[in-house]
């Protein structure tokens, strides 16, 4: 099973660039989500998905956009790079039903973002 | 909105000791939580989860975790620090399944406690 796959691994953007992080998952999960690490930090929400068609902001929304087109995609958009993005992004999935024995998120490997 | 507040941002123990990482959370109402275990340059690995069953949880690599109701804590322990533990830990709690309008299996972070293994 691959689980939660992103592409790239690693980019460098120059300010103002627009880039996609691709997340796909096969374990026919509703719920997907987008996290950035920075250090000390932990993680922080920037958008989740709840089934196809469906998104919504998580805690850090501004400056990405997100789509929800098939189960499987979650695509996250940086339209205008800028310094303040350069961070550890994660994709992540689960069923997130009303069992909570379902609500464990499955993450991919990240994707390094630098911003220069 | 939950919130997670892990004491320690370092850990150091030798190895052969005991490992004791802290996490408390908000809610008044019981949410499921989680530890998450992250490698040097690896994605989240699920270390173990309470979903209000057992309070005494047992995981993969010898950790458990104890869910404590009156003191709003998940802290994560292992009886004897081994040099592969030496990792980032993250202690994540979701919405209370109780709450009306919660999302269940959105996931709410703590800052992390980075685990130092000393031979």
């Amino acid at each position: 099973n691959a689980g939660v796959t992103q592409t790239p691994k690693f980019r460098i953007l120059k300010i103002g660039q627009s880039m996609t992080l691709q997340c796909t998952q096969d374990m026919n999960h509703n719920y997907m989500y987008w996290y950035r690490q920075d250090p000390g930090m932990g993680l922080k929400l920037i958008y989740y998905s709840v089934g196809a068609g469906i998104t919504d902001k998580g805690e850090v929304p501004n400056g990405y956009n997100v789509s929800r087109s098939t189960t499987e995609d979650f695509p996250l958009r940086l339209e205008l790079a800028a310094p303040s993005q350069t961070s550890v992004y994660f994709c992540a999935s689960s069923y997130g039903t009303g069992s909570g024995m379902n609500t464990e998120a499955f993450f991919g490997q990240g994707t390094r973002l630098t911003v220069v | 909105a939950q919130s997670v507040t892990q004491l320690g941002s370092h850990v150091s123990v030798s190895e052969g000791a005991l490992v004791l990482l802290r996490c408390n959370y908000s809610s008044s109402v019981p949410p499921y939580l989680f530890w998450y275990v992250q490698y040097p340059n690896q994605g989240l690995q699920l270390l173990l989860k309470y979903t209000s069953a057992a309070t005494l949880v047992k995981g993969i690599n010898g950790f458990e975790a104890e869910f404590k109701k009156s003191e709003t804590s998940f802290h994560l322990t292992k009886p004897s620090a081994h040099m592969s533990d030496a990792a980032e830990y993250f202690c994540a709690v979701t919405d209370s399944p109780y709450d009306r309008g919660s999302t269940l299996g959105r996931l709410y972070f703590g800052r992390g406690t980075q685990l130092t293994v000393w031979p």
